[in-house]
Parts: C-alpha cells; sequence; structure tokens
C-alpha cells in the first residue's frame, strides 16, 4: 500500500470554478500534510501546509484535513488557467521523512 | 537565501560512465532528501539525511546509487555505471525540523 494516494486527473475545470483535489495517507502517526504544486518541467513549490484537523485558508486555496478519515483535501477557488500544472499531496511522518503522492494534473480551461 | 541549488542543470552521459550529482540545501536545514522524478514512477524518495547522517535508503534503487553529506552545506548522488533507465529528473531537497521541504531546479539525467 502506498503512503499517499492521489487520483492522477486529468482534472479539468471551467475558468472561474473551484476545483477540487483529495488525496488519502495510509499512516495514522502522519503528523503535517503540505500540497505542493509543479508546472511542467520545474520542480515543486509549497502552496499550503496544514497540521491539524479542520479547515485553513490562504487567499483562493483552502486546505482540509479530517485525521479520522485520513483524508486531505485542496480547494481552489475561482480557478485561472495559471493554476493549471499538477498538484502533489505531501505527509511528513517521524524523523522528518515525507512522502508524495503522484499528483493530480489540473487543466483549467478559459 | 539563495535556495537550494542543485548542479548540473543537466547531463547526457554514456551507458556505463559514472554520474555525481551535486546539492548545497539552505544554511539552516538539518534534513536533505534526493527523489527521482519519472513519468510511470511519480516522485520517489531515494534517501535522506538528517544532520548529515543518512537515516533511510530503502528507496535507492540498487547497489549502483550511492549518495554522501560530509557536511551541513553539500550532498552528492552518484551512480556508477549509470544505465539508461537511470534517466529522470532528479531533486535535491531540504527542510528544516518539522516543517515543509524546499526543492532545488533539479538535475535533468539523460543515459544513451
Amino acid at each position: 500500500q502506498k503512503e499517499v494516494e492521489q487520483n492522477s486527473g486529468p482534472l479539468s475545470v471551467p475558468e472561474g470554478a473551484i476545483a477540487s483535489l483529495n488525496c488519502t495517507y495510509s499512516d495514522r502517526v502522519s503528523q503535517s500534510f503540505f500540497w505542493y504544486r509543479q508546472y511542467s518541467g520545474k520542480s515543486p513549490e509549497l502552496i499550503m501546509s496544514i497540521y491539524s484537523n479542520g479547515d485553513k485558508e490562504d487567499g483562493r486555496f483552502t486546505a482540509q484535513l479530517n485525521k479520522a478519515s485520513q483524508y486531505v483535501s485542496l480547494l481552489i477557488r475561482d480557478s485561472q488557467p495559471s493554476d493549471s500544472a499538477t498538484y502533489l499531496c505531501a505527509v511528513k511522518k517521524s524523523f522528518n521523512k515525507f512522502y508524495f503522492g503522484s499528483g493530480t494534473k489540473l487543466n483549467v480551461k478559459p | 537565501d539563495a535556495g537550494v541549488i542543485q548542479s548540473p542543470r543537466h547531463e547526457v552521459t554514456e551507458m556505463g560512465q559514472e554520474v555525481t550529482l551535486r546539492c548545497k540545501p539552505i544554511s539552516g536545514h538539518n534534513s536533505l532528501f534526493w527523489y527521482r522524478q519519472t513519468m510511470m514512477r511519480g516522485l520517489e524518495l531515494l534517501i535522506y539525511f538528517n544532520n548529515n547522517v543518512p537515516i533511510d535508503d530503502s528507496g535507492m534503487p540498487e547497489d549502483r546509487f550511492s549518495a554522501k553529506m560530509p557536511n551541513a552545506s553539500f550532498s552528492t548522488l552518484k551512480i556508477q555505471p549509470s544505465e539508461p533507465r537511470d534517466s529522470a529528473v532528479y531533486f535535491c531537497a531540504s527542510s528544516p525540523e518539522w516543517a515543509e521541504a524546499f526543492f532545488g531546479q533539479g538535475t535533468r539525467l539523460t543515459v544513451v
């Protein structure tokens, strides 16, 4: 079983819509959770981190964490074509070890 | 800080040759990670160091791969001998304790 699971997509949404990206993780002891965005040919860059149950909002982005269900999601409101990228979910466990999902490709159509 | 610095950005080598990838982490970060990314397998963790000590190398695919971190500001990933299936983008990332990882720009390796 993979540590972090994501639907590979692609997820297509029209410009201005809400994009919803989902991620599940296998180990309940995971303590920190991150969403990274990766444009084609570029390195991953952090867009959100979340450490406790509930929602965390930052501009058009909202991260949601449900530790009981071992589920993390990312909502992107008012999606823009510039949001088109691959979104990677990451989980951090003890000893500072990161695990990444395989990523979900998002296409925002003008 | 200039961020995580990797070199070279691109490397083309012939099968059987030794390849060395280099990484300078962000100053003050105590963890360093080497990842490999391919279309087929996504982002794979190869090895990570904590305070310059290798903690987990279970992701290193074969004995042809080795990594070192002689000090807090430098790490290498070596492949000897290289094979075409090693072609990928190799990322180095660093992280302070209990915070996010910051990635370098990656090294695109092509083995012909």
